[in-house]
């Protein structure tokens, strides 16, 4: 059965990157069929998507966060990972990571199943 | 990417039915047939209940039905019982500026 944990610190300062990977248990990141996504939660509000990574480098951003984010993949550790540069409060969320079903063309599509979600909060 | 739109909440009483709505535009719900809707219980993470508009992943009660008309879909919950008490989001593929995924800003369920 398939498994993501994120990992990485709680607590980051302002103007300083977050960064957090998450590791993939239970099957292969290098599986043609899945995106790999990050979609994250500020306390007691909605979910917003983050980005989406296919193993090979193929990236969607979400365009709100487009110039500060990068995710990238190590396949060899079958993990991938999340930046996000000049963090302010607004970034305090929890974070999760998932694996991604596409159609083709790809058209990016539902997240099954997901990590638990890591709190990371920006404060000094 | 605005979000969906969804109602903040509905509620209803033990075996009853309650549909809950997600409205978008001809760019993401009423463009594709990519809309997804997930459960989540306090503290803990989204699960998967209906992708692509109606349809049910392994496990997941038949309680459960997804639809779509135009611009909105649906969620309804039939047969209304204590642990369906959760909020619920809704997703979907989006065009609307570049490709990705644009989620409803949640509805919290509560059975009476």
């Amino acid at each position: 059965q398939l498994q993501l944990q994120e990992s990485g610190p709680g607590l980051v300062k302002p103007s300083e990157t977050l960064s957090l990977t998450c590791t993939v248990s239970g099957g292969s990141i290098s599986r043609s069929s899945y995106y790999w996504g990050w979609i994250r939660q500020p306390p007691g509000k909605g979910l917003e998507w983050i980005g989406s990574m296919y193993y090979s480098g193929t990236t969607f951003y979400n365009p709100s966060l487009k110039s500060r984010l990068t995710i990238s993949v190590d396949t060899s550790k079958n993990q991938f990972s999340l930046k996000l540069s000049s963090v302010t409060a607004a970034d305090t969320a929890v974070y999760y990571c998932a694996r991604q079903h596409y159609n083709w063309n790809p058209e990016i599509n539902w997240f099954d199943p997901w990590g638990q979600g890591t709190l990371v909060t920006v404060s000094s | 990417q605005s979000a969906l739109t969804q109602p903040a909440s509905v509620s209803g009483s033990p075996g009853q039915s309650i549909t809950i709505s997600c409205t978008g535009t001809s760019s993401d719900v009423g463009g594709y047939n990519f809309v997804s809707w997930y459960q989540q219980h306090p503290g803990k993470a989204p699960k998967l209940m209906i992708y692509d508009v109606s349809n049910r992943p392994s496990g997941i009660s038949n309680r459960f039905s997804g639809s779509k008309s135009g611009n909105t879909a649906s969620l309804t919950i039939s047969g209304l019982q204590a642990e369906d008490e959760a909020d619920y989001y809704c997703s979907s593929y989006t065009t609307r500026s570049t490709p990705g995924v644009v989620f409803g800003g949640g509805t919290k369920v509560t059975v009476l």
